[in-house]
């Protein structure tokens, strides 16, 4: 079965420095999600993306993050300037569209660790 | 989107029946309920979602009740491996649209 695939799955990171998620939606979906959780929290929206545009994005999605999809199958999450406070997984998600109440599919994430 | 509410754990004996519950009261027409398991801080996982009919699949089924308001999700032979977190999301289905995660349930099933 097709999955949402994302790298690393471990990334440490100075604070200050810029990072960089990737993810490769499932191939034929048109709608790119990331979603983070703080160890013992709840999974937090950060932002949507569709027809390489935001969508929608939530108050924790500030000038330091940005998305992008640079090519057919990638789908990124930069932070600009790292801050402790941004250790978190990362899962990036992928919905298909086009036909209402398509599920999301969610990757296995990227865990954040910033020194 | 409308707020849920789930018991915050549950256990099951292996090989039984698990049935997790869901309130949404507060529910919108046009608002789907999402059944998501989160195994040990894995990415979310897919189960079941409906509208107002229920549903099943090889993974669950899910029962909604007349008025919308609740539903259970049923894990008909649950084994070890669906020891999780358990979530029910309802979600305006817009294509766009944004998952909003509670706490869940934690389940663990019981040899």
């Amino acid at each position: 079965e097709p999955e949402v695939t994302q790298t690393p799955s471990h990334q440490v990171t100075q604070m200050g420095q810029e990072v960089i998620l990737r993810c490769v939606p499932i191939s034929n979906h048109l709608y790119f999600y990331w979603y983070r959780q703080i160890l013992g929290q709840k999974v937090e929206f950060l932002v949507s993306f569709y027809n390489n545009e935001i969508s929608e994005k939530s108050e924790i999605f500030d000038d330091q993050f940005s998305v992008e999809r640079p090519d057919g199958s990638n789908f990124t999450l930069k932070i600009r300037s790292t801050k402790l406070e941004d250790s978190a997984m990362y899962f990036c998600a992928s919905s298909l569209g086009g036909t209402r109440a398509q599920p999301q599919h969610f990757g296995d994430g990227t865990r954040l660790s910033i020194l | 989107d409308a707020k849920t509410t789930q018991p915050p754990s549950m256990d099951c004996a292996e090989g039984r029946a698990a049935n997790l519950p869901c309130n949404h009261s507060t529910i919108s027409g046009n608002e789907y309920v999402y059944w998501y398991r989160q195994i040990h801080s894995q990415g979310p996982q897919y189960i079941i979602h409906g509208l107002k009919n229920n549903e099943t699949n090889e993974m669950a089924s899910l029962i909604i009740t007349e008025d919308r308001k609740s539903s259970t999700l049923i894990l008909p032979h649950a084994t070890l491996r669906d020891t999780a977190v358990y979530y029910c999301i309802v979600r305006v289905v817009t294509n766009a649209g944004k998952s909003t995660f509670g706490d869940g349930t934690t389940l663990t099933v019981k040899p």
